[in-house]
Order: structure tokens, then C-alpha cells, then sequence
């Protein structure tokens, strides 16, 4: 089964406006990571928090995790047309922590 | 090189024929990964590779997989006899270490999309 799972499926929001995505995972981990995918081809990594952080911020990325709750946001502020992507949710649980368990990811869709 | 590189980019094959999807991974990478993704799915776990070895292949899907690397540098993913439920795009991610690529994350090449007719 899936360790993340990311919620909405799909957001579609004007440009300039906060987009924020969700990821819910099972088991603990060491470290949750965001990625995007464009044109369901090779994912670009945005950012990591460790299973030790809160909060991370990268530009008008930030990423909190609540690790009571097994959840974890990805907030981008001041969206823009290009920012149009799939965005994944990664965990690197402390069992099996070798790989990544992707969820099954969030189409963000900004209007121009 | 710079990037993750994957060859070929593109590959349709007949049912029943055999295919080798190649991945370069950054010069120096301890971890090399292999993912597969159908279309509107979130990616799927195959195989992952600690130098030449490969301690999880918990995630090919049958005997028809094997994959397969040399030199803790290239690797190959090999598909026997490929059905049609093969169709997707098989992506390949290295990193600098394990534990997810705790310090910087995985980085992937641009896959390979496989269309068997």
C-alpha cells in the first residue's frame, strides 16, 4: 500500500493565489521529501524535512510536518502559471528507509 | 554527467519481445533507483542498487523483470517477453546516499515511456 497519500487529487487556483497540498503517510520515518512532476515525465526534487523538523521554507515553497499526526503540507505562496505540475509527496520510513514510497500525488492546475 | 540520463527516451515493442531500458546515473551516486509509473499514478517501487548490489528487488513485479548494474555506474532494467500491462513510463533517480537520499534528495532522469502494442 501506498506510505503517502496526497489530498487534494487535483487544485485548480488563480495565479497569484496560495496553493496548499496535503500527505498523509503510515509508519515513521526519517524523512519526508516534495517533488514535482511535469508532463508525467522525470520528477525534480523540491525540498526535504527531516523527521526531527517542523517547518522548512525554500523560496515560495514551505513545507511543515507534524510527525503525531503522520502528516505533512506543502504551501506555495504566490502562485504562478508555471507552478502548473504534479506535485509528490516521498517518505523514507526508519524500516526500509533505503527507498522512497511515493503517494499518488496532487495535478495543481494554475489559471492565468 | 550533469544528470540522470535514460536511454531510450521512447520504445514501442510487440507483445512478447524483450526490452533494455538504460540508466546513467550521476557520476559519484552510491544509490541508484528504478520507479515505474502508469499513466495518472503516483510512481511505483522496482529495485534499488547500493553500488553493484542490489539488496531490495521487492518491487519487480514478476520473473520477466531483472535489472542489473556494473561498475556502480550504469544500470539496465530488462523486460522479457513484455505484456501489455508493461506500458508505462520507467523512470531511474540516483543519489548521493541512502536513507532516501537523506541529505539531498533524489535526483531523476526523464524516463523511459513504454508502449507495448
Amino acid at each position: 500500500s501506498q506510505q503517502g497519500e496526497e489530498d487534494p487529487q487535483a487544485l485548480s487556483i488563480q495565479e497569484g493565489e496560495n496553493a496548499t497540498m496535503n500527505c498523509s503517510y503510515k509508519t515513521s520515518i526519517n524523512n519526508l521529501q516534495w517533488y514535482r512532476q511535469n508532463s508525467g515525465r522525470g520528477l525534480v526534487h523540491l525540498i526535504l524535512i527531516r523527521s526531527n523538523e517542523r517547518e522548512k521554507h525554500s523560496g515560495r515553497l514551505r513545507v511543515t510536518l507534524d510527525t503525531s499526526k503522520k502528516s505533512s503540507s506543502l504551501l506555495i505562496t504566490a502562485s504562478r502559471a508555471a507552478d502548473t505540475a504534479s506535485y509528490f509527496c516521498a517518505t523514507a520510513s526508519i524500516q526500509g528507509a533505503q527507498k522512497l514510497v511515493f503517494g499518488q500525488g496532487t495535478r495543481l492546475t494554475i489559471n492565468p | 554527467g550533469a544528470g540522470v540520463s535514460q536511454s531510450p527516451s521512447n520504445k514501442v515493442t510487440e507483445k512478447g519481445k524483450d526490452v533494455e531500458l538504460r540508466c546513467d546515473p550521476i557520476s559519484g551516486h552510491t544509490a541508484l533507483y528504478w520507479y515505474r509509473q502508469r499513466l495518472g499514478q503516483g510512481l511505483e517501487f522496482l529495485i534499488y542498487f547500493q553500488g553493484n548490489s542490489a539488496p531490495d528487488k521487492s518491487g519487480l513485479p514478476s520473473d520477466r523483470f531483472s535489472a542489473e548494474r556494473t561498475g556502480e555506474s550504469v544500470s539496465t532494467l530488462t523486460i522479457q517477453r513484455t505484456q501489455q500491462e508493461d506500458s508505462a513510463v520507467y523512470l531511474c533517480a540516483s543519489s548521493l546516499d541512502l536513507a532516501g537520499g537523506a541529505s539531498t534528495g533524489y535526483t531523476f532522469g526523464s524516463g523511459t515511456r513504454l508502449t507495448v502494442v
